[in-house]
């Protein structure tokens, strides 16, 4: 397995523009999530999903931010419009039902000007 | 918001010696696991102990876990330049979801 794909790798955007990350899973595994980290907060959990349905947003932090997972095996995450503060490293990560642990993907940095 | 506070937030030690990083938690949990992160990379999940545990193995590594103080601690014994990474603990309640500490900057000086 090629392990949770991210795309892309790097991303810099003007401020005002649309930003979509994009999501491969792990097949098989039921549960997505997405994570953003920078500096100052750490790790902060957005939104996860759990058989393509999300179950928890409560930490998308505003109606700029936007998530969808119309299958198993894609997810994407929107900003919309981009502001510099979202500057970060956004990761993916997904795991099966169970004590498992996540498995992360290479994350995207993302940098608006 | 996160749940778990890795203390020291860096610590430098020379290779070959033990490195003890320890991990608060605030609510009671189902699991907690441990990550290691290398710098411009994802986290890479290390080991996972559920709470009715109190101590698990694997490799060099030796983790802790005492829920009554609600606290972990990793250990790593005969530590290499290639365990220079950030570690991170991640606790997970009834839900399905994990909440990162902010974890713990290791350097190993060959």
């Amino acid at each position: 397995d090629a392990g949770v794909i991210q795309s892309p790798r790097h991303e810099v955007t003007e401020m005002g523009q649309e930003v979509t990350l994009r999501c491969k899973p792990i097949s098989g595994h039921n549960s997505l999530f997405w994570y953003r980290q920078t500096m100052m907060r750490g790790l902060e959990l957005l939104i996860y999903f759990n058989n393509n349905v999300p179950i928890d947003d409560s930490g998308m932090p505003e109606d700029r931010f936007s998530a969808k997972m119309p299958n198993a095996s894609f997810s994407t995450l929107k900003i919309q419009p981009s502001e510099p503060r979202d500057s970060a490293v956004y990761f993916c990560a997904s795991r099966p039902t169970g004590n498992y642990g996540y498995t992360f993907g290479s994350g995207t940095r993302l940098t608006v000007v | 918001s996160q749940q778990g506070e890795e203390d020291p937030q860096a610590l430098s030690i020379q290779e070959g010696e033990n490195a003890t990083m320890n991990c608060s938690y605030k609510t009671s949990i189902n699991n907690l696991q441990w990550y290691r992160q290398n710098s411009g990379r994802g986290l890479v999940h290390l080991i996972l102990i559920r709470s009715n545990e109190r101590e698990k193995h694997s490799g060099r590594l030796r983790v802790t876990l005492d829920t009554s103080k609600k606290s972990s601690s990793l250990l790593i014994t005969a530590s290499r330049a290639a365990d220079t990474a950030s570690y991170f603990c991640a606790t997970a309640n009834t839900g399905n979801q994990f909440y990162f500490g902010t974890g713990t900057s290791l350097t190993v000086i060959p």
